[in-house]
């Protein structure tokens, strides 16, 4: 079985200002890892993945997360965040193979204040 | 293209009613998931589908839920005896065959009173 866990429930920062998101998972197969963000009043959105690879990914609006087996780890980065990256991120592992369920975290609240 | 569609958006029932929630994944996706997000939490998984039969149920809670996909497409999730405990968000998936990206509808929100 796999678990995900999301250290901060909660995370305000001021706009421009650097941000981690971090996540830590646990599993005893090779897994997918996954960042899904959730806007306010809007659904879940694929925000970037590792699948294999160069082990740094990163997404069009300027976030990147680095899986790091040993510590068994995946956290989101932004070096600059805007007032729009407002919304709860989500980090999620499924099991290598394709169509496997999604095993998520509880979610980190990310505040930007202006 | 037209991304997951769930009806309805908003759904609020009296405890021990019956209760039906729809998904139509994209189509051409044979992979179909639902999971169900609580307050405060991240969404858990409930059943996922490979075409028309349950390949994993291990999520449903109970003998309540059950779940069909009688075409491959369209699938509906069903709640009998609905209690408190059951308000949350109901999503649902769905995937191109052995693909690992799940690409998820708006939900629908359940409140039993």
């Amino acid at each position: 079985a796999q678990s995900v866990t999301q250290l901060d429930s909660q995370v305000p920062v001021f706009e421009e200002a650097p941000v981690e998101l971090r996540c830590n998972y646990s599993s005893s197969v090779s897994v997918y890892l996954f960042w899904y963000v959730q806007y306010p009043n809007q659904g879940l959105q694929l925000l970037l993945k590792y699948l294999s690879g160069s082990t740094l990914v990163e997404s069009i609006n300027g976030f990147e997360a680095e899986f790091n087996k040993s510590q068994t780890s995946f956290h989101l980065r932004k070096p600059s965040v805007h007032i729009s990256d407002t919304a709860e991120y989500f980090c999620a592992v499924s099991r290598q193979g394709g169509s496997e369920k999604l095993v998520f975290g509880k979610g980190t609240k990310l505040t930007v204040n202006p | 293209g037209a991304g997951v569609s769930q009806t309805p958006s908003n759904k609020v029932t009296e405890k021990g009613k019956y209760v039906e929630l729809r998904c139509d994944p994209i189509s051409g996706h044979t992979a179909l998931y639902w999971y169900r997000q609580s307050l405060g939490q991240g969404p858990e998984f409930l059943i996922y589908f490979q075409g028309t039969g349950a390949a994993d149920d291990s999520g449903l809670p109970n003998d309540r839920f059950f779940a069909v996909r009688p075409e491959g497409s369209v699938s509906t999730l069903k709640i009998q005896r609905t209690e408190r405990g059951d308000s949350a968000v109901y999503l649902c998936a769905s995937s191109q065959q052995g693909r690992e990206t799940q690409y998820f509808g708006p939900g629908t929100r359940l409140l039993v009173l």
